[in-house]
């Protein structure tokens, strides 16, 4: 059963970097049945879709996000990473490291999900 | 991008009832449409993927129908464990923008 566990700092100040690491476990980052995925949830709020990032290393971005977002991979860690430039404190959310399946016959669903990170931005 | 509208925001409904959530996207998204219930504190957790097809371990009063434009999302008799919030969620354009409706609480 494939897991994934989210880790990194819980406070970053404004304009500077948010860094979060995914380590995967129970299967492999080099899995082509997944997009390994970023989401955040402001407190109180909705969820919101940062990008992916798939085994063959092609991204895609949040448009509203994708010129601060890199989403990278490490698979001799087994590990996906998301780095989030320039923050505010609109940035203030939980993390959640997700794995999408998208292997036949499923066209696309949100099957793993981490356990979630708080970050907060404040100085 | 595709929009999607949840109704209504909040249902109000005891133990034992049906609920009835929906979801509307504001293009069609043919049957690539999801469910996910989010209870508080926790991380959301997959019910319902394309459409109607219920994911690995979900009981069987929860059901999903709906294709291009409108979805729904049955739950046949509320149990207490079921009272969430339940999000839907599409990926239906190439290359690929998620994006989530606003959610629907089902509270007692």
């Amino acid at each position: 059963q494939v897991q994934l566990q989210e880790s990194g700092p819980g406070l970053v100040k404004p304009s500077e970097t948010l860094s979060l690491t995914c380590t995967v476990s129970g299967g492999s980052v080099s899995s082509d049945s997944y997009y390994w995925t970023w989401i955040r949830q402001p407190a109180g709020k909705g969820l919101e879709w940062i990008g992916y990032i798939y085994y063959s290393g092609s991204t895609n971005y949040n448009p509203s996000l994708k010129s601060r977002v890199t989403i990278s991979v490490d698979t001799s860690k087994n590990q996906f990473s998301l780095k989030l430039t320039s923050v505010t404190a609109a940035d203030t959310a939980v993390y959640y490291c997700v794995g999408d399946l998208i292997a036949a016959p499923v066209h696309d669903a949100f099957d793993i999900w981490g356990q979630g990170t708080m970050v907060t931005v404040s100085s | 991008e595709i929009v999607l509208t949840q109704s209504p925001a909040t249902l109000s409904l005891s133990p034992g009832e049906r609920a009835t959530l929906s979801c509307r996207a504001s293009q069609s998204v043919s049957g690539y449409l999801t469910w996910y219930q989010q209870k508080p504190g926790q991380a959301p957790r997959l019910l319902i993927y394309d459409a109607s097809n219920r994911a690995t371990g979900i009981p069987a009063r929860f059901s999903g129908s709906g294709s291009g434009t409108d979805f729904t999302l049955t739950i046949s008799s509320l149990e207490p464990e079921d009272f969430a919030v339940y999000y839907c969620h599409q990926r239906a354009s190439w290359p690929p923008i998620f994006t989530f409706g606003p959610g629907t609480k089902v509270d007692i």
